[in-house]
């Protein structure tokens, strides 16, 4: 599976837009991106997946470049409870169950 | 439902003592996982299975780790004997098929003293 590169640590305003970013720039094409988090003290979540075209669900929204050597996980109006350390990574559904944990992104919404 | 479970939340115990961690995952998935998380290693994989059967123990530290699932809706991760070294937080987590989201239990906290 493809390494991912992430900013340690982002702050964002309660209710502006938290845009989390994640380089992946060795990704093959048959590999999606993940995207879960870990709220303190808690197991991870799951939020998102994507291959190539933007996805959306009631949580978040995923922006894969066209390129797909890049990505950002946007959470539209971020709230106190978003705060969490935010895990993009990359992997070939099916091929294992395995899911490859780097340090993440912590973000922080502050009021 | 009622998510994965895990038993007990915390658990405090000496050195050299045996440690049994308890998962019930989702009733119907079919994959269930077991990671460790420490400041130093971050959230790791241990070991996973698919109906019952495991599957990848790569991630196993060394033979004093142990994992069964003797049947689809328990699992149970044992060390023994326990040392300070494995003082982490281990998550079980299930999935209905290998591509899908893991859903992740709450966690057992295990100190060794």
């Amino acid at each position: 599976d493809a390494k991912t590169t992430q900013p340690p640590s982002m702050d964002c305003a309660e209710g502006r837009a938290a845009n989390l970013p994640c380089n992946h720039s060795t990704i093959s094409g048959n590999e999606y991106v993940y995207w879960y988090r870990q709220i303190h003290s808690q197991g991870p979540q799951y939020i998102i997946h994507g291959l190539k075209n933007n996805e959306t669900n009631e949580m978040a929204s995923l922006i894969i470049t066209e390129d797909r050597k890049s990505s950002t996980l946007i959470l539209p109006h971020a709230t106190l409870r978003d705060t969490a350390v935010y895990y993009c990574i990359v992997r070939v559904p099916g091929n294992t169950g395995k899911l490859i944990f780097g340090q993440g992104t912590t973000l922080q919404v502050k009021p | 439902d009622a998510g994965v479970i895990q038993s007990p939340r915390h658990e405090v115990t000496e050195m050299g003592q045996e440690v049994t961690l308890r998962c019930k995952p989702i009733s119907g998935h079919d994959y269930l996982f077991w990671y460790r998380q420490t400041m130093m290693r971050g959230l790791e994989l241990l070991i996973y299975f698919n109906n019952n059967v495991p599957i990848d123990d790569s991630g196993m530290p060394e033979d004093r780790f142990s994992a069964k699932m003797p049947n689809a809706s328990f699992s149970t991760l044992k060390i023994q004997p326990s040392e300070p070294r494995d003082s982490a937080v281990y998550f079980c987590a299930s999935s209905l098929r290998v591509a899908n989201e893991q859903f992740f239990g709450p966690g057992t906290r295990l100190t060794v003293l």
